[in-house]
């Protein structure tokens, strides 16, 4: 089956400042990847997600790049707030009405003033 | 409703009871996901159906657990016997079709087994 990892586990930045999270797969045939961001006792919330056809997504400050050769995407956050401090997810999955997703184990990103 | 409604949102069991939690999702969402997300963990699939049919319960860890969806749209995930390994919060997720429409998850169900 899949099977991601994540990078790092935790990640502090000052505000203003770039944040990038990093996600590696195993299954090829994946081609769906969505990634998620949780806040502290709260449901995992969809922020970007990018599929196999593309190979960078922009969506304001939040952008995600895929290499398909080296089965690797990575979350990019401009201009990071403090409000942008959560648990972040990244995930894997072949695109379809029962896909299910494999997540990372997760980055804790802290934005300090 | 607006989004997807899990209950309770919390429960404490002691070992050896049984638990029963509860899913509701967006209104005439065909697809409904169970996951299981352990401190500091990623979620992990349980299990998945289209409207009632159990489509796929690969991610299931034991015969304990068992998930049933009978008119296609409340769900309801039951643990039976609980172990203390099953404390973890146990997430919905709801979609028009799969993951081409995207999901919604609930808020889930924070279970602790003492």
């Amino acid at each position: 089956g899949e099977n991601v990892e994540q990078h790092p586990s935790t990640l502090s930045v000052q505000e203003g400042d770039s944040a990038v999270i990093k996600c590696t797969y195993s299954d090829s045939a994946s081609n769906y990847f969505p990634w998620y961001k949780q806040e502290l006792g709260k449901r995992p919330q969809l922020i970007i997600d990018i599929r196999s056809n593309v190979g960078e997504k922009k969506d304001q400050r939040i952008a995600v790049t895929l290499n398909k050769t080296a089965k690797h995407f990575s979350l990019h956050i401009t201009e990071t707030q403090p409000e942008d401090s959560a648990v972040y997810f990244c995930a894997a999955s072949r695109a379809g009405t029962a896909s299910k997703l494999t997540f990372g184990t997760g980055t804790r990103l802290q934005v300090t003033l | 409703g607006a989004g997807v409604s899990q209950s309770p949102r919390y429960k404490v069991a002691k070992r050896g009871q049984d638990v029963a939690l509860r899913c509701d999702p967006i209104s005439g969402h065909v697809s409904l996901f169970w996951y299981q997300q352990a401190l500091g963990q990623g979620p992990e699939f349980l299990t998945y159906f289209q409207n009632e049919a159990q489509l796929d319960k690969s991610g299931l860890p034991s015969d304990r657990f068992f998930a049933e969806r009978p008119e296609g749209s409340v769900s309801t995930l039951k643990i039976q016997r609980t172990q203390q390994e099953d404390s973890a919060v146990y997430l919905c997720a709801s979609s028009f079709g799969g993951l081409d429409y995207g999901y919604t998850f609930g808020s889930g169900t924070r279970l602790t087994v003492v």
